[in-house]
């Protein structure tokens, strides 16, 4: 039962364009959700999150859009850089009184900014 | 994100033997969550510890797996009997408290041990 999705296993955008990455998701009881940057033989690295309350959070070039009723949520990457090409995670999870942090993640979408 | 220590980063085992992978988290941090990561999937969470704890495990296979994190001492993920199945990628992510609301920013990935069972 795949509760994130990322249907795009991989993007190819220009240096300069946004990059777009989607995810979806099926579970409605999700409070938060976040993007992880991962390069190849590392860890993956926070990159943003938005509150379930929340419809969009910017911080820099990097833009996350929620929309509840269609359970889906973008990343927006403008100007996109060949730096940003790596593989971006999309991840959930809940809060309350059971909230234990555990996040559920998409399968990733590899990104390529070609120069 | 260099702040959380994974050991080995690299380990072969053959086929029946044992495992064990080491997490120390950053300092000052007493949440410590295991990770999987499968070829060409994403990360599938495995268990929650807190010191002398186990909070969560609901993602451990039933079988060979255990995890601890002892008073003293780096987190250890164990795996009895490997097979060629439980080759993947496997990280080690710790956070100082874990609050309502999220666990957001407060969480560092450390950079994985890449298990490989031949």
């Amino acid at each position: 039962d795949q509760q994130v999705k990322q249907n795009s296993p991989s993007l190819s955008v220009q240096e300069g364009r946004i990059s777009i990455l989607n995810c979806d998701y099926t579970n409605s009881m999700f409070d938060y959700f976040l993007w992880y940057k991962k390069y190849p033989a590392e860890g993956p690295t926070f990159l943003i999150s938005i509150s379930s309350i929340k419809d969009k959070n910017e911080d820099g070039r990097f833009t996350v859009f929620l929309n509840k009723s269609a359970k889906h949520l973008s990343l927006h990457i403008v100007p996109s850089q060949p730096g940003d090409s790596a593989v971006y995670f999309c991840a959930a999870g809940s809060a309350g009184s059971s909230n234990t942090g555990k996040l559920i993640f998409g399968q990733g979408t590899t990104l390529q900014v070609k120069p | 994100n260099a702040g959380v220590m994974q050991n080995p980063r690299h380990l072969v085992r053959r086929r029946g033997q044992e495992a064990r992978l080491r997490c120390s988290p950053m300092k000052g941090h007493s949440h410590v969550y295991w990770y999987r990561q499968l070829p060409e999937e994403g990360l599938k969470f495995m268990v929650y510890l807190q010191k002398e704890n186990i909070i969560d495990e609901s993602g451990m296979p039933k079988e060979r797996f255990s995890a601890e994190f002892p008073k003293e001492g780096p987190s250890i993920l164990r795996i009895q009997q490997v097979v060629r199945g439980d080759s993947a990628a496997y990280f080690c992510a710790s956070s100082p408290v874990t609050r309502t609301g999220g666990f957001g920013t407060e969480a560092f990935f450390g950079q994985g041990t890449r298990l490989t069972v031949v």
